[in-house]
């Protein structure tokens, strides 16, 4: 069975700094897709970016970055200059490329961005 | 851009009592899937859902909760009988399978329903 984990319950910055999320997953299959997902205090699921498995290249979305470590099983998230409205849960997610469709996610990291 | 869309966005019932939760799908989306949220925790799939059928269900996804696709744009899940653990957030959530080898695509999630069982 696939496990996302997220290690850091709760992280808090400063406007315009940067920061990284972390999140490490256990899978024995080698095709899958990695997300991150943001959870404004809307409660809404917001997909930030995602990383197919078999890409080298880290994704990117405007402020939003990944480091995608496929060995060692890591997909961090980095925001760039951190906004006021990046305060949100983030959630990591993986989902296998075939059979199973569910989405997995880790327990969520809590971000605070402070003005 | 089109996005998922859920019904009610709140629904507060008593324990017993069945509740159905509408989702609108986008539109040329062919997956539909519902998750929950307990507050606090992490977010849990409950059921996948194509070409009328359910394709997948976890655990949680006992007899007590039922999914169907009543006509061309709808998606519900139904609670015949509700306890005080169903109190969650619910997500419907959607997405398109590309080419002949299924390669996954992004599920994109609604707004949620707020389930409060009383």
């Amino acid at each position: 069975a696939q496990t996302v984990t997220q290690s850091q319950p709760e992280m808090s910055v400063q406007e315009a700094e940067t920061v990284t999320l972390s999140c490490t997953y256990d899978t024995s299959e080698s095709n899958y897709y990695l997300f991150w997902y943001k959870q404004p205090p809307s409660r809404q699921m917001i997909l930030v970016i995602r990383q197919e498995a078999y890409k080298q290249q880290n994704a990117t979305e405007n402020r939003f970055s990944v480091n995608f470590q496929k060995a060692a099983k890591s997909f961090s998230l980095k925001i760039s200059d951190s906004q006021l409205g990046d305060t949100a849960m983030y959630f990591c997610a993986f989902i296998l490329s075939q059979g199973a469709q569910k989405l997995v996610f880790g327990q969520g990291t809590r971000l605070t961005i402070n003005p | 851009e089109p996005e998922v869309t859920q019904t009610p966005s709140h629904q507060v019932t008593q324990m017993g009592q069945e509740v159905i939760l509408r989702c609108v799908p986008i539109s040329n989306h062919l997956y539909f899937y519902w998750y929950r949220q307990i507050l606090g925790q992490k977010v849990e799939f409950l059921v996948s859902f194509y070409n009328n059928e359910i394709s997948e269900k976890s655990e949680i996804f006992d007899d007590q909760f039922s999914v169907e696709r009543p006509d061309g744009s709808n998606f519900t899940l139904k609670i015949r009988s509700t306890k005080l653990e169903d109190s969650a957030m619910y997500f419907c959530a959607s997405s398109v399978r590309q080419g002949s080898n299924f390669i996954t695509d992004t599920q994109y999630f609604g707004p949620g329903t707020r389930l409060t069982v009383l």
